[in-house]
């Protein structure tokens, strides 16, 4: 069974720029999620997504941060304008259903923000 | 705001000893705690999950719930080199949100 997939597995960007992660889930999973990890820290949940519907975004910076799944498979993250706090791992993660805490992550995207 | 506080670590355990790695919680409504594994450079992978109060055991791998206490605990014996990561602890929430714990990195040394 192939796993979450996502990429570009490293990005470097100046401040202001864009920058967008791309994920594609285990197949059948309902769930996607969006995960910021700082380096030192766990991860938080930025976006999670059940089927094509936002479920929660409590915590995503929607002044530069946007999200979306497109026909309840794939799914973007947008970043526009980066800041250096934005600096981290962005993981994106699927699960069968939302009522699970057994999640499957990618591989992760690593954005450095000069 | 709803935490999940983690030992800060770092641990450091030699070969084939019990390593003990803990975690509070505030939401006295979550249900379910999962441990998670993560390598350095890789993704967390989950390893244990518990949603009673008491013992879980698998393999070399023991999880602990104590509800009344907010407590939860990962403990692995005969720690292998392997065991080297750091663990995550998470809660889930009565609304199945998981927030998670800084993470504890353990080391053991051969």
């Amino acid at each position: 069974e192939a796993g979450v997939a996502q990429s570009p597995r490293y990005k470097i960007i100046e401040k202001r720029q864009s920058v967008a992660f791309w994920c594609n889930p285990i197949s059948g999973h309902a769930t996607l999620y969006w995960y910021q990890q700082i380096l030192g820290q766990g991860p938080k949940l930025l976006i999670q997504f059940q089927n094509n519907g936002v479920v929660d975004d409590s915590q995503l910076p929607k002044d530069r941060f946007s999200a979306e799944r497109l026909k309840g498979v794939d799914s973007t993250l947008k970043i526009q304008p980066a800041k250096l706090e934005d600096s981290a791992v962005y993981l994106c993660a699927s699960s069968l259903d939302h009522n699970t805490g057994e999640l499957f992550f990618g591989e992760g995207s690593r954005l450095t923000v000069l | 705001q709803k935490e999940v506080e983690q030992n800060s670590g770092p641990l450091s355990v030699p070969e084939g000893a019990i390593a003990s790695l803990n975690c509070t919680y505030s939401d006295r409504g979550s249900q379910s705690f999962f441990w998670y594994r993560q390598y350095s450079g890789k993704s967390p992978e989950l390893i244990m999950f518990i949603y009673s109060n008491g013992d879980k055991e698998d393999g070399r791998f023991t999880a602990q719930l104590n509800k009344a206490s907010q407590y939860v605990s990962l403990l692995i014996r005969d720690s292998q080199p392997s065991d080297s990561a750091t663990y995550l602890c998470a809660g889930e929430s009565s609304n199945y949100k998981l927030t998670f714990g800084k993470g504890t990195l353990l080391t053991v040394n051969p």
